[in-house]
């Protein structure tokens, strides 16, 4: 199974600056076959991306990822109080699908 | 508008059963498959299980082959996930997913998410 590692595993700043999640492949993910998750406590995961740079309706343009291969990265521009949360990215190139282990983004 | 909603909240004994179901509004369920995850405690994410309701194909977590079980009920726009002999570990809040296929006609990403159900297991 592909393995995903994020890091870091949390990133502490403030309202107002950029942030800069990684997550690494094992192995190449097909087509960039890669989502990222937003999860706050006690609610399910939100997609934020899919297709490694994709966002779905609704979800704001601070939001970007990019990558390929085994790289990827989830970059929050600015900010905002309620982006504070943990972050996951999850490979659907091949099964099994997995995720990974999460990066908490909190409030410096 | 699409809209997951899942049962509520189970307890159960080590070795007993739970059935969650997850009913789908705004779409129909052969129009696309539902994936279960599940998150322990101060965990991550675990994928365990997708449906694909229009045939019925069905995948499962290695780990948890043989425990578990997806069904659909097409009629009611519902979906089940059975886990048979619970353990601790399998306390955790379970969610399903909608599940959007990729280019190749493959389990995919996930796009709307039920509001998780909470399985404690406890002696």
């Amino acid at each position: 199974e592909i393995v995903l590692t994020q890091s870091p595993g949390t990133l502490s700043l403030s309202p107002g600056e950029r942030a800069t999640l990684s997550c690494r492949a094992s192995q190449s993910v097909r087509n960039g076959y890669l989502a990222w998750y937003q999860q706050k406590p006690g609610q399910a995961p939100r997609l934020l991306i899919y297709g490694a740079s994709s966002r779905p309706t609704g979800i704001p343009d601070r939001f970007s990822g990019i990558g390929s291969g085994t790289d990827f990265t989830l970059t929050i521009s600015r900010l905002e109080p309620e982006d504070f949360a943990v972050y996951y990215c999850q490979q659907y190139g091949r099964s099994p699908r997995t995720f990974g282990q999460g990066t908490k983004v909190e409030v410096k | 508008q699409v809209h997951l909603l899942q049962s509520g909240a189970e307890v159960r004994r080590p070795g007993a059963s739970v059935k969650v179901s997850c009913k789908a509004s705004g779409f129909s369920l052969t129009s696309y498959g539902i994936t279960w995850v599940r998150q322990a405690p101060g965990q991550g994410l675990q994928w365990m299980a997708w449906i694909n309701s229009y045939n019925g194909n069905t995948e499962y977590a290695e780990s948890l082959q043989g425990r578990v079980t997806v069904t659909t009920d097409t009629f009611s726009n519902t979906v089940y996930m059975e886990v048979r002999s619970l353990r601790s570990d399998d306390t955790a809040v379970y969610f399903c997913a909608r599940d959007i296929l990729n280019d190749y006609g493959d389990p995919g990403h996930f796009d709307y998410w039920g509001q998780g159900t909470l399985v404690t297991v406890s002696s």
